[in-house]
């Protein structure tokens, strides 16, 4: 299907392990993002993509890994994950950094215990 | 730094009457205004976005917002409201300067329309 898909759409995970979250886009995009969605806080951006192999921090990067091998996927890596990880996951993507709007996927609902 | 604020949590209003939700915002040089609209368990999508020229904005579903350059605010509006129309927006900024990568979003409004 066309568009940019998330996977999973919800996750349930324990303390301390590693979980990968998938984001996967058909337009070729150059651009993608990553957020994360919590009460009071709106979205704030954790990491970037420009290209592949080329990825910056955002606002809130601590405890994230990502990585950009192929430019239609973008994975989310919480190393070890931390019950102040808890939220909703975003993905991203624009056609260039100058292109005025982005385009969302569904989201993934992670939940640490 | 730049910043968005959305001084509503929720906005509450009957079918049929006219709906507005605030946003006013914060930046160094003059600035790209969007607003988003998220669905229960969905992603955002775009509603319209406010890059130069007219100050009245059109976008989807019928909404449009009006960009107030000495209040700093741009309010998102429709005529009408229908029940469809219960979600969660997002106003959001960024400076003409800086890249995608610079938004800020707002902590967004619940609009909630009333049969």
């Amino acid at each position: 299907d066309a568009g940019i898909t998330q996977s999973p759409r919800y996750k349930i995970t324990e303390t301390g392990r590693q979980v990968t979250l998938m984001c996967h886009q058909t337009w070729s995009h150059s651009y993608m993002f990553w957020y994360r969605q919590d009460l009071g806080h709106g979205l704030r951006l954790i990491y970037y993509s420009a290209a592949a192999d080329i990825t910056d921090k955002g606002e809130v990067p601590d405890g994230y890994v990502v990585s950009r091998s192929k430019t239609e996927n973008f994975p989310l890596t919480l190393e070890s994950a931390t019950r102040s990880q808890t939220s909703v996951y975003f993905c991203a993507s624009t056609p260039t950094s100058r292109y005025t709007e982005a385009f969302f996927g569904q989201g993934t609902r992670l939940t640490v215990v | 730094a730049q910043s968005v604020a959305q001084p509503e949590d929720q906005v509450n209003v009957a079918e049929g009457n006219p709906l507005t939700v605030k946003c006013t915002y914060s930046v160094s040089g003059n600035p790209y205004l969007f607003w988003y609209v998220q669905y229960p368990n969905r992603g955002l999508q775009f509603l319209l976005k406010y890059i130069t020229g007219d100050n009245l904005v059109k976008g989807s579903y019928g909404f449009e917002a009006e960009f107030n350059k000495s209040q700093t605010s741009f309010h998102l509006k429709k005529p009408s409201a229908l029940v469809s129309d219960s979600a969660l927006y997002f106003c959001a900024v960024r400076d003409v300067s800086g890249g995608y990568q610079k938004v800020t979003f707002g902590i967004g409004t619940k609009l909630q329309v009333i049969p």
